[in-house]
């Protein structure tokens, strides 16, 4: 299995661009995540998705943060604009399963620069 | 709101030696823990795991304690090696998450090992 594949891996981009980090989970899992990690925050998790919808977003910082599953096999998390205090590691994690143990398996993450 | 956090940030260790590395809960309705790795450059990788119906569960090397009257959870790593050096993370699943897997990470404690 390829497990998560996240793209990309690095991206640099100015204050005020659109960024858009893309997942492809792990062929069969249901379930989507999509976390944050910083230095001083930790990782934090943004939104998830069951089936491909949207079940807590709770965790997105504001309205600049968007996510879409569109099908099973993709997902985005898009910043409009983005602003230096975005700047982070994205890791995307996907699950077999609802309502079970189990580990999440973890992308290698994006790590956004922002200037 | 639900934490979960960590004693040490730091703790090195000699190789061979035995590691523990210690995770504070805050949340008594969490029902699932779990310890995850993460080496530089590379998304959290699954350790081991434990229901909150256990007190203790034993992996390769690995071993979790679990003390809920604390709210305290371990992680022990039996002769260290130098490839176990990396960020540990503990975290917690509440209840309330619906069975999502909605998995609440602590800050992190890196562990160093020394030859």
């Amino acid at each position: 299995d390829a497990g998560v594949i996240q793209s990309p891996r690095h991206e640099v981009t100015e204050m005020g661009q659109e960024v858009t980090l893309r997942c492809k989970p792990i062929s069969g899992h249901n379930s989507l995540f999509w976390y944050r990690q910083t230095m001083m925050r930790g990782l934090e998790l943004l939104i998830y998705f069951n089936n491909n919808v949207p079940i807590d977003d709770s965790g997105m910082p504001e309205d600049r943060f968007s996510a879409k599953m569109p099908n099973a096999s993709f997902s985005t998390l898009k910043i409009q604009p983005s602003e230096p205090r975005d700047s982070a590691v994205y890791f995307c994690a996907s699950r077999r399963g609802q309502g079970q143990d189990g580990e999440l398996f973890f992308g290698e993450g994006s790590r956004l620069t922002v200037l | 709101g639900e934490s979960v956090g960590l004693h040490l940030p730091t703790l090195s260790v000699q190789e061979g030696d035995n590691s523990i590395i210690n995770c504070a809960y805050s949340n008594s309705a969490s029902d699932y823990f779990i310890w995850y790795k993460q080496e530089s450059g590379k998304g959290p990788q699954f350790i081991i795991d434990i229901r909150s119906n256990m007190d203790k569960r034993q992996g390769q090397r690995v071993t979790v304690l679990l003390n809920k009257t604390v709210k305290h959870l371990s992680l022990q790593i039996a002769a260290t090696q130098p490839g176990d050096s990396a960020v540990y993370f503990c975290a917690d699943r509440p209840i309330f998450s619906g069975g999502y897997n909605k998995l609440i990470f602590g800050a992190g404690t890196r562990l160093a090992v020394h030859p």
